[in-house]
């Protein structure tokens, strides 16, 4: 089957611009999360769909980040403004359901100067 | 609030090496728990998932265990090769609804 498709790959861009990121999930995957990775760190979640609902976006922040799945399918991440902080590679990945493990995209590098 | 450590941060071996990366976690109900490889600016690689009614998965030189009542889970990996120079990355899911949450990963070089 085809992997977790991530775009773009890398992104520089200066504080307070706007970056989008795009995911499609592995076909039939209904669980989809973006996860944040700052370097030297683990991934830390940022927003998990069931399907087009969002199930837990506790530690979105919120009043610049946003994201949303289309028809339950592929998803984007939004970032306006971006901070310096921001800097860090943005990993999507799906999963079947709630008793199979996750598949990982290969993530946006993303560089905010 | 599910914490997970991985000791060591960091481990150089010579090759043949037979070595054990370990995972705690602060809440033993979890769901399952998974280990993963990353590469240098590469995503994550999926290695082993260990449900909770489970002890151990072995997948050919990987052996991960899982001990839920002391919150522990190791990687074993034998004869080990410089192929296998990455980072390891345990994450446990706390029970079904919820999303995956990570360890900080041992970062592994494994020397000719």
């Amino acid at each position: 089957e085809a992997g977790v498709a991530q775009s773009p790959r890398y992104k520089i861009i200066e504080k307070r611009q706007s970056v989008a990121f795009w995911c499609n999930p592995i076909s039939g995957h209904a669980t989809l999360y973006w996860y944040q990775q700052i370097l030297g760190q683990g991934p830390k979640l940022l927003i998990q769909f069931q399907n087009n609902g969002v199930v837990d976006d506790s530690q979105l922040p919120k009043d610049r980040f946003s994201a949303e799945r289309l028809k339950g399918v592929d998803s984007t991440l939004k970032i306006q403004p971006a901070k310096l902080e921001d800097s860090a590679v943005y990993l999507c990945a799906s999963s079947r359901g709630q008793f199979y493990g996750y598949t990982f995209g290969s993530g946006t590098r993303l560089t905010v100067v | 609030k599910q914490e997970v450590t991985q000791i060591p941060a960091a481990l150089s071996v010579p090759e043949g090496e037979n070595l054990v990366l370990n995972c705690s976690f602060t809440d033993s109900a979890i769901y399952n728990l998974q280990w993963f490889r990353q590469d240098p600016g590469k995503g994550l690689t999926s290695l082993l998932l260990i449900q909770s009614s489970q002890r151990e998965q072995t997948s050919g030189r990987l052996n991960a265990s899982l001990d839920k009542s002391s919150g522990r889970s190791t990687l074993y990996i034998a004869a080990s090769q410089p192929g296998d120079s990455a980072t390891y990355l345990c994450a446990v899911r706390r029970n079904s609804g919820y999303a995956l949450n990570f360890g900080k990963g041992t970062s592994l070089l494994v020397t000719p």
